[in-house]
């Protein structure tokens, strides 16, 4: 079984601050990926990160990073300099591969406000 | 290039009636998957398809509900009889090859059920 875990349901941040969304997983595949995705307030759900599991590397991308740690089944995900348009539900998935086809599941998501 | 596209949008429905929610995928993608969004539940996979053949259709709340790929580029979810608790929004997403690739989202499908 695979299950994604975000603890926090929803955040409020200053603008400016910076502000980290956690996400633990359980599963028991050696080979799995993490994704994370922004759904703003317009609905879609857009993508911003893959990692798979033998890629333990931090990623920054602009204000974005994120920290993945095996030993602590943990994919965080950090924004720097919070700005009022981050204001969204994001949302951690783990993939992983079930009888050569894989499955996707997503945790119940956080939602970040960032106030002006 | 197009990216998922779903259809209708938006609908409004009575109890009762049918429903069918359409979904065109990601050219070349061999992965079609539909997810529902609730509130309560969050975000649930209902089934996944791969090259057209149901893999997993677990996820499909009963059997009000049914999933068909008749092609690699068009499938469909249909609700018959429709109830009000089926009201969410429904996401279509697709993807290519191997486990573990990005999937890409259409931007769903908001149903009520009066």
């Amino acid at each position: 079984a695979q299950k994604v875990t975000q603890a926090q349901t929803e955040i409020s941040v200053v603008e400016k601050e910076d502000v980290t969304l956690d996400c633990v997983y359980e599963t028991r595949d050696t080979t799995y990926y993490l994704f994370w995705y922004k759904q703003p307030p317009s609905g879609e759900l857009v993508f911003l990160i893959r990692r798979n599991s033998f890629d333990e590397q931090n990623e920054i991308s602009g204000r974005y990073s994120w920290n993945f740690q095996k030993s602590t089944s943990s994919f965080n995900f950090t924004i720097t300099a919070s700005q009022v348009v981050d204001s969204a539900v994001y949302f951690c998935a783990l993939c992983e591969s079930t009888g050569g086809y894989q499955k996707v599941t997503f945790g119940t998501g956080t939602k970040l406000q960032v106030i002006p | 290039d197009a990216g998922v596209i779903q259809s209708p949008r938006h609908e409004v429905t009575e109890m009762g009636q049918e429903v069918t929610l359409r979904c065109k995928p990601i050219s070349g993608h061999d992965y079609l998957f539909w997810y529902r969004q609730t509130m309560m539940r969050g975000l649930e996979l209902l089934i996944y398809f791969n090259n057209n053949v149901p893999i997993d259709d677990s996820g499909m709340p009963e059997d009000r509900f049914s999933a068909k790929m008749p092609n690699a580029s068009f499938s469909t979810l249909k609700i018959q009889p429709s109830e009000p608790r089926d009201s969410a929004v429904y996401f279509c997403a697709s993807n290519w090859g191997i486990s573990g690739n990005t999937i890409y989202f259409g931007e769903g499908s908001w149903l009520t059920v009066v």
